[in-house]
């Protein structure tokens, strides 16, 4: 089991860049989590996916922030144009999809560090 | 609203002794509860749950929480803490109603430990 796979691990970019960050869930996990980390605002939910459908992105801040899921195995998190605010730690997470799914912990990747410069 | 808080930025504590790391929660029906560690430059990884059962739950590398309903709590406790638990802790709890199925944190404690 190679865990959740993220990249790049580290990314920067000047002010009106589009950025892409990916990752790629532990096989057979049907619930993918985009989070962002700061130390003003802590652990934000962004959205979550289930079985490839985007379930809730009412913590996507803005329409400049866009997050796919064409496969089981591959999410795309897209921000364009992006700002110096939006530099942060993105984490992406996922989850088994059983019966047992609400007390089934996350398992997360090693995160993206975003510099927005 | 349905959330988690944990009072303390920091919690400092010698090598040894014991530790505690405060988590509350707030939400409507019977709480699923999960803490996690981070490690600098790393992602969470998972330590315990509650889900139903035992108010006491044991989990990874010494670490246990204990379940109060009556004080919505789920505080995170170690007999011994090592230098190497230095770390930065997170209570979250899972949201599953109206179709929802997503896990909230609290912001974070950092716990230092010191030889």
């Amino acid at each position: 089991d190679a865990g959740v796979i993220q990249s790049p691990r580290h990314e920067v970019t000047e002010m009106g860049q589009e950025v892409t960050l990916r990752c790629k869930p532990i096989s057979g996990h049907d619930y993918l989590f985009w989070y962002r980390q700061t130390m003003m605002r802590g652990l934000e939910l962004l959205i979550y996916f289930n079985n490839n459908v985007p379930i809730d992105d009412s913590g996507m801040p803005e329409d400049r922030f866009s997050a796919k899921m064409p496969n089981a195995s591959f999410s795309t998190l897209k921000i364009q144009p992006s700002e110096p605010r939006d530099s942060a730690v993105y984490f992406c997470a996922s989850s088994p999809g059983t019966s047992s799914s609400y007390n089934s912990p996350l398992h997360f990747g090693n995160g993206t560090r975003l510099t927005v410069t | 609203a349905q959330s988690v808080a944990q009072p303390e930025d920091q919690v400092n504590v010698a090598e040894g002794n014991p530790l505690t790391v405060k988590c509350t929660y707030s939400v409507s029906g019977n709480p699923y509860l999960f803490w996690y560690v981070q490690y600098p430059n790393r992602g969470l990884q998972f330590l315990l749950k509650y889900i139903t059962g035992d108010n006491l739950v044991k989990g990874s590398y010494g670490f246990e929480a204990e379940f109060n309903k009556s004080q919505t709590s789920f505080h995170l406790k170690k007999p011994s803490a090592l230098v190497s638990d230095s770390a930065l802790y997170f209570c979250a709890v899972r949201l599953f109603s109206g179709g929802y199925n997503k896990l909230i944190f609290g912001a974070g404690t950092r716990l230092a430990v010191h030889p």
